[in-house]
């Protein structure tokens, strides 16, 4: 069975400060990992994902997370946060290689503050 | 493109009561799939389907069902509806089952059950 442990339901940041999203996994074999952002009142969309290769992802918006097999971690930061970044904030993890098999994590609330 | 669509946005039914949320989408996706977003619970899988004519079940299906007559519709039935299906039901889509697809996912629709 693979699962998604997101480390805090809500995380409040002061504008300009760093972003810390944190995601461990657990997956029985090579996993694939991503992050989606929901902001108020809309459907998910995809920030970025870790399928194969290079451990370090870039995402949209100025985001990107670090694939860390040896922590089972793949943490979502942003060197300095907009007002504009608040929203909920998922973590998922396709283990088994198929669509259907894609858990998500409980969620963090993204605050941030002027 | 339009991507997923759902309709309708809001629905308030009565114990009892069954209803119908429409999902469309115009990228010509072979997977779509149901969820279900409950306060501190993520998303969870409600039924899928890999094409036209096949659909399988979910994490949480009971209650629920589904059919896929053409590539771009896959409507969610409720057959009786209970205050526990009171929830957020979103839709997504993607090219295939593959694991590393980016989901689509629709708005949503807020439902309330009396």
């Amino acid at each position: 069975a693979q699962s998604v442990t997101q480390l805090g339901s809500h995380v409040s940041v002061s504008e300009g400060a760093l972003v810390l999203l944190r995601c461990n996994y657990s997956s029985s074999v090579p996993p694939y990992l991503f992050w989606y952002v929901q902001y108020p009142n809309q459907g998910l969309q995809l920030l970025l994902k870790y399928t194969t290769g290079a451990t370090l992802v870039k995402g949209i918006n100025g985001f990107e997370a670090e694939f860390k097999k040896s922590e089972t971690s793949f943490h979502l930061t942003k060197p300095s946060a907009h007002m504009s970044d608040a929203a909920e904030y998922f973590c998922a993890v396709s283990g088994t290689g198929t669509a259907s098999k894609l858990t998500f994590g409980t969620g963090t609330r993204l605050q941030v503050t002027l | 493109n339009a991507g997923v669509t759902q309709t309708p946005k809001f629905q308030v039914l009565k114990t009892g009561q069954s209803m119908t949320l429409q999902c469309a989408q115009d990228m010509n996706h072979e997977y779509m799939s149901w969820y279900r977003q409950d306060p501190g619970m993520g998303l969870r899988l409600i039924h899928y389907s890999v094409g036209a004519g096949i659909t399988d079940q979910g994490e949480v299906p009971n209650g629920y069902n589904v059919s896929r007559s053409t590539t771009e519709d896959f409507p969610l039935r409720l057959l009786s509806a209970a205050p526990s299906q009171t929830s957020v039901y979103f839709c997504a889509s993607s090219y295939s089952l593959a694991g590393a697809e980016t989901q689509y996912f629709g708005p949503g629709t807020r439902l309330l059950v009396l």
